[in-house]
């Protein structure tokens, strides 16, 4: 079975700060792991994916995320934050093989404020 | 190219009221899913297909059925609608089974009251 924790319920910082968004998933398979960011009042879209290869992801918006086999860690980070980040982030993974499920964690909320 | 389409996107109903949630994607693909989202839960999967006609239960089932006719439509039945079931309903659509994430519809927010 594959699982998800996102250690982090809310995360609140500053205009120009960096975050951390911290993820660790569960899995007897080999995965593929997703963040995925929810604005206000709209539905889910993709910040950014881990297929295979380097373990340092690049993302939209300036979001980046290191995959960490031994620690089954995928934490999201962004050097410098804007207003315009404050939404809820969501990791989530699927197992390799023909496994169509993804498997969410509970979110983080990121609040930036000015 | 609309991705996927999910109708309505606001309704109330009262307990014991049935309704079909609508859910249309139009890129064929194969897997299609609902999802329920509560404050603090996260996204929790109520049924998927991975196909016309092939349906199963995800983790929260209980007071929903669906089914699959077409590769394009996915709807989701609440036969008689409890206020446990208040909440933001998303349709999410993938391809085949690999490396690939969902694409998610804009979700529809129900209160049963």
């Amino acid at each position: 079975a594959q699982s998800v924790t996102q250690l982090d319920s809310q995360v609140p910082v500053f205009e120009e700060a960096p975050v951390e968004l911290r993820c660790n998933y569960s899995s007897s398979v080999s995965v593929y792991l997703f963040w995925y960011v929810q604005y206000p009042n709209q539905g889910l879209q993709l910040l950014l994916k881990y297929l295979s290869g380097s373990t340092l992801v690049k993302g939209i918006n300036g979001f980046e995320a290191e995959f960490n086999k031994s620690q089954t860690s995928f934490h999201l980070r962004k050097p410098s934050v804007h207003i315009s980040d404050t939404a809820e982030y969501f990791c989530a993974v699927r197992s390799g093989g023909s496994n169509y499920k993804l498997t969410f964690g509970k979110g983080t909320l990121l609040t930036v404020n000015p | 190219n609309a991705g996927v389409t999910q109708t309505p996107k606001f309704q109330v109903l009262k307990t014991g009221q049935s309704m079909t949630l609508q859910c249309a994607q139009d890129m064929n693909h194969e897997y299609m899913s609902w999802y329920r989202q509560d404050p603090g839960m996260g996204l929790r999967l109520i049924h998927y297909s991975v196909g016309a006609g092939i349906t199963d239960q995800g983790e929260v089932p209980n007071g929903y059925n669906v089914s699959r006719s077409t590769t394009e439509d996915f709807p989701l039945r609440l036969l008689s609608a409890a206020p446990s079931q208040t909440s933001v309903y998303f349709c999410a659509s993938s391809t085949t089974p690999g490396p690939y994430g969902y694409t998610f519809g804009s979700g529809t927010r129900l209160t049963v009251v």
